[in-house]
């Protein structure tokens, strides 16, 4: 029962690199989401997806990239890493129509950016 | 746009004893769902209890309840009779019925601490 997986766990990368978190799920759940989790912010919501090749942006979207080749996959790019990207990173999924249900989260990836 | 507030960045309570924390949200959407999550030194994000905004019936879970104020639009969770395992952070987050993505709004998060 792998569940949501994400790796790194931890991660620290250097200002002006391009970094990849991974994110991958065993439940073939269509939604997918990338959070980031700042201190006074709680969750902001960086990108989602409904399918494969479906794809949209969240709050804050500015510096990422993503892709949804695969519907278990979901991985998400810092195309220049910035030290302001340093937070703690996670990726969801739902299995029903829109989450109502709520979500079922990966353990998260704590990037730091030097 | 939806926002989730908690103004309470950190609670102090003793074991056995009872904490609420407060939630409050702003929307113009009459149909929505709202949900608490836990999120342990683990770093794990534990769903605790989830409220429809139709349902006039408080929601319960074990040891947690919610107060439920839609007029208000209010949301507190009450956790009873602490343990030293709900020292967490917790989470406020809401979601309106209508949006297909089932985005997630979330609040800053309240520290809550069970002390001995």
């Amino acid at each position: 029962d792998a569940g949501i997986t994400q790796s790194p766990r931890y991660k620290i990368t250097e200002t002006g690199r391009q970094v990849t978190l991974m994110c991958h799920q065993t439940w073939s759940h269509s939604y997918m989401f990338w959070y980031r989790q700042d201190l006074g912010h709680g969750l902001r919501l960086i990108y989602y997806s409904a399918a494969a090749d479906i794809t949209d942006k969240g709050e804050v979207p500015d510096g990422y990239v993503v892709s949804r080749s695969k519907t278990e996959n979901f991985p998400l790019t810092l195309e220049s890493a910035t030290r302001s990207q340093t937070s703690v990173y996670f990726c969801a999924s739902s299995e029903s129509t829109g989450g109502r249900e709520g979500y079922t989260f990966g353990s998260g990836t704590r990037l730091t950016v030097v | 746009a939806q926002t989730v507030t908690q103004s309470q960045p950190e609670m102090s309570v003793q074991e056995a004893e009872t904490v609420t924390l407060s939630c409050t949200y702003d929307t113009s959407e009459n149909n929505y769902y709202l949900f608490w999550y836990k999120q342990p030194p683990s770093r794990q994000m534990i769903l605790v209890i989830r409220q429809e905004a139709y349902k006039q019936q408080n929601a319960t879970e074990n040891r947690f309840s919610v107060n439920f104020q839609k007029a208000a639009k209010s949301f507190s969770l009450k956790i009873s009779d602490s343990q030293l395992g709900d020292t967490a952070m917790y989470f406020c987050a809401f979601m309106i019925e209508t949006d297909s993505w089932g985005k997630l709004q979330f609040g800053a998060g309240t520290q809550v601490v069970v002390t001995p």
